[in-house]
Formats: C-alpha cells, sequence, structure tokens
C-alpha cells in the first residue's frame, strides 16, 4: 500500500523554465508535507516543507502547494536552473513518521 | 564537518557473512534513523531511536539488529546476508521536538552501499 505517489518518475524542463512536480497521498491524517532532493552519491537534503492547515509555502524560487481535498500537492520551481537537475522526493509524516515517495527524477537542460 | 556520517560508504561481501555499519552525528539531534533504499528506489524506514531508545520499528527481519550506544551514534547490524539485502542504506537524523509537533525534518548520512554477492 503505498500511501505517497508520485506519479511521474521523470521530467524534463529548459533553463529558465518552470518546473512542476507532483505527488498525491492517500493517508488524510498526515500533518506535513516536505520535499526533499537528492544529488547522486549523497542523501537527501531538505528542501521545503509545509503544514497541512497551510495551502502554499514559498521559499524563494521554490512554492509547494497543497490541496487536502484532492490529497495532492505540488512543488513549483521557478526559474528551473541547471543544479536544480536532481530526484525529488515527496514526504508526508504523522506523528513524525516520514512516508517517501519514489522520486521524480528532474533535469533542467541548459 | 560532516553532520551525519555513515561508514563504510561502500561493502562488497558474500551471502552468509554478518556485517555492520555505522553512523554518528554531530548536530546534537537526539532522534537517528535507518533508512533503506532498494533499487526501486524506494526509502523506506526501517527503525527510529530517540534517546537510545527504539520507538520505530518497522517489519524488517531479524537479521537486522539496530544498536545505538549513545544519542549521537546509531550502529546497523545484520547477520547471515541474503542477496535481497543488496541497498543503499541512509542513517538520517533530526530533533525529537520536530518530531512531535512539527515537520520533523530529516538529516542524511551521504549512504552506505552494500553489495551481497
Amino acid at each position: 500500500d503505498q500511501q505517497v505517489k508520485q506519479n511521474s518518475p521523470s521530467l524534463s524542463v529548459q533553463e529558465g523554465r518552470i518546473s512542476i512536480l507532483n505527488c498525491d497521498y492517500t493517508n488524510s491524517m498526515f500533518d506535513y508535507f516536505l520535499w526533499y532532493k537528492k544529488y547522486p552519491a549523497e542523501g537527501p537534503t531538505f528542501l521545503i516543507s509545509i503544514s497541512s492547515i497551510k495551502d502554499k509555502n514559498e521559499d524563494g524560487r521554490f512554492t509547494v502547494f497543497l490541496n487536502k481535498s484532492a490529497k495532492h500537492l505540488s512543488l513549483h520551481i521557478v526559474p528551473s536552473q541547471p543544479g536544480d537537475s536532481a530526484v525529488y522526493f515527496c514526504v508526508s509524516t504523522n506523528a513524525g513518521k516520514s512516508t517517501f515517495g519514489d522520486g521524480t527524477t528532474l533535469t533542467v537542460k541548459p | 564537518d560532516t553532520a551525519v556520517s555513515q561508514t563504510p560508504k561502500y561493502l562488497v561481501t558474500q551471502m552468509g557473512n554478518d556485517k555492520s555499519i555505522k553512523c554518528e552525528q554531530n548536530l546534537g539531534h537526539d532522534t537517528m534513523y535507518w533508512y533503506k533504499q532498494d533499487s526501486k528506489k524506494f526509502l523506506k524506514i526501517m527503525f527510529s531511536y530517540n534517546n537510545k531508545e527504539l520507538i520505530i520499528n518497522e517489519t524488517v527481519p531479524n537479521r537486522f539488529s539496530p544498536k545505538s550506544p549513545d544519542k549521537a551514534h546509531l550502529n546497523l547490524h545484520i547477520n547471515s546476508l541474503e542477496l535481497g539485502d543488496s541497498a543503499v542504506y541512509f542513517c538520517a537524523s533530526s530533533r525529537s521536538e520536530s518530531r512531535r509537533s512539527g515537520a520533523n525534518v530529516l538529516t542524511f548520512g551521504a549512504g552506505s552501499r552494500l553489495t551481497v554477492l
């Protein structure tokens, strides 16, 4: 039972354009949602989070949107840069336990 | 200075052997975790310790035994290694305050790639 799904295994965008990464979840008890970025041969690093009581959180070029009724969240990166090329994991938490999606590989072309 | 460090980074061993992976964090966090990333790239939690006490123990074969000598260290010992144990194992840590009432941001190590032949 996969509670957090990232249906697009990969995404390719042109530098300067917007990248939109999507995530769906099934457990309505999740209280926080996070995005992590992972480069090859490194561990995931925290990018941005959103509480379940909010619908938007912005940090520089990164914005996360939460649609609780649809159990859907998305990460927007604008403008995209080649250094953003990485695997992005959507993570949902409940009582401190983190559930990871299976990741989306983003490639930003110069 | 690495915040969460794991050793070894690479480990190649034969089926049936026993091996350990060590993890140390210097962030002052009191909760530590082991995650397994399999060939399908899923990151699944295996164990979590808070102040040396086991708080999460997912469905993991009892050949896997975590040990936390203090809150800065969480080691993973694996007995009788099997082919299916081949994976990348990530150690992580967090603050218990954020785990209880916040986003519980995890800081990960770089991973230990285990290959069982």
